[in-house]
């Protein structure tokens, strides 16, 4: 079964400064899709940014780029200019082909300070 | 605002009670998801329904059920309720089956279940 891992539960960044997030993953499949979804406290869940497993370039929306390494199953986030309206839990999320459902990692808090 | 609506947003029962929850897909999506977040679990999946009909189950206990009607919404049972089903319920929806990258989950705002 497909699983996927936050190891950070918690980062911090300074406004206007980057930060990336790390998330990796398990699969024996060759095709599959890549999501990173924000929860702020609101507890909205907001997609953020996506990636087909079989596109080696990395997806960007904005300020939010990943850096996708498929042979070592990592895909990371970036978060460029850090705003204090990114303060919010950031989960990893991975979506098989064959299967509809989605797997989540057990998310990253991350914190903005002004 | 992701154009899911789920009702009610917030829900207090007993253990023993049963309740349905309900969502509505964003117009045009096809299909259903169902999710558990709970502290202890993390985002789980529950279920998936396309256009009426079941496609994927997860952790799904015997005690829940789900159905997706004519008009495209659905309603997820729980009966029977334990402490341990408080947790906030999410509903999304897509295009699709669930097969191709466009076919993106959008999630509804949740529904904050709380069991006495």
């Amino acid at each position: 079964a497909q699983t996927v891992t936050q190891s950070q539960p918690e980062m911090s960044v300074q406004e206007a400064e980057t930060v990336t997030l790390s998330c990796t993953y398990d699969t024996s499949e060759s095709d599959y899709y890549l999501f990173w979804y924000k929860q702020p406290p609101s507890r909205q869940m907001i997609l953020v940014i996506r990636q087909e497993a079989y596109k080696q370039q990395n997806a960007t929306e904005n300020r939010f780029s990943v850096n996708f390494q498929k042979a070592a199953k990592s895909f990371s986030l970036k978060i460029s200019d850090s705003q204090l309206g990114d303060a919010a839990m950031y989960f990893c999320a991975y979506r098989s082909l064959s299967h509809n459902d989605m797997r989540f990692g057990a998310g990253t808090r991350l914190t903005v300070k002004p | 605002d992701s154009g899911v609506t789920q009702t009610p947003k917030h829900l207090i029962t007993a253990t023993g009670q049963r309740v349905t929850l309900r969502c509505s897909p964003r117009s045009g999506d096809l299909s259903v998801y169902w999710y558990q977040q709970s502290l202890d679990q993390g985002l789980q999946f529950l279920i998936h329904y396309y256009n009426g009909e079941e496609r994927a189950k997860g952790n799904i206990l015997e005690r829940f059920s789900a159905q997706q009607f004519p008009d495209l919404h659905s309603e997820l049972n729980l009966s029977s309720l334990e402490l341990g089903d408080s947790a906030l319920y999410f509903c999304a929806s897509s295009v699709g089956s669930g097969r191709a990258l466009t076919d993106t989950q959008y999630f509804g705002p949740g529904t904050r279940l709380t069991v006495l």
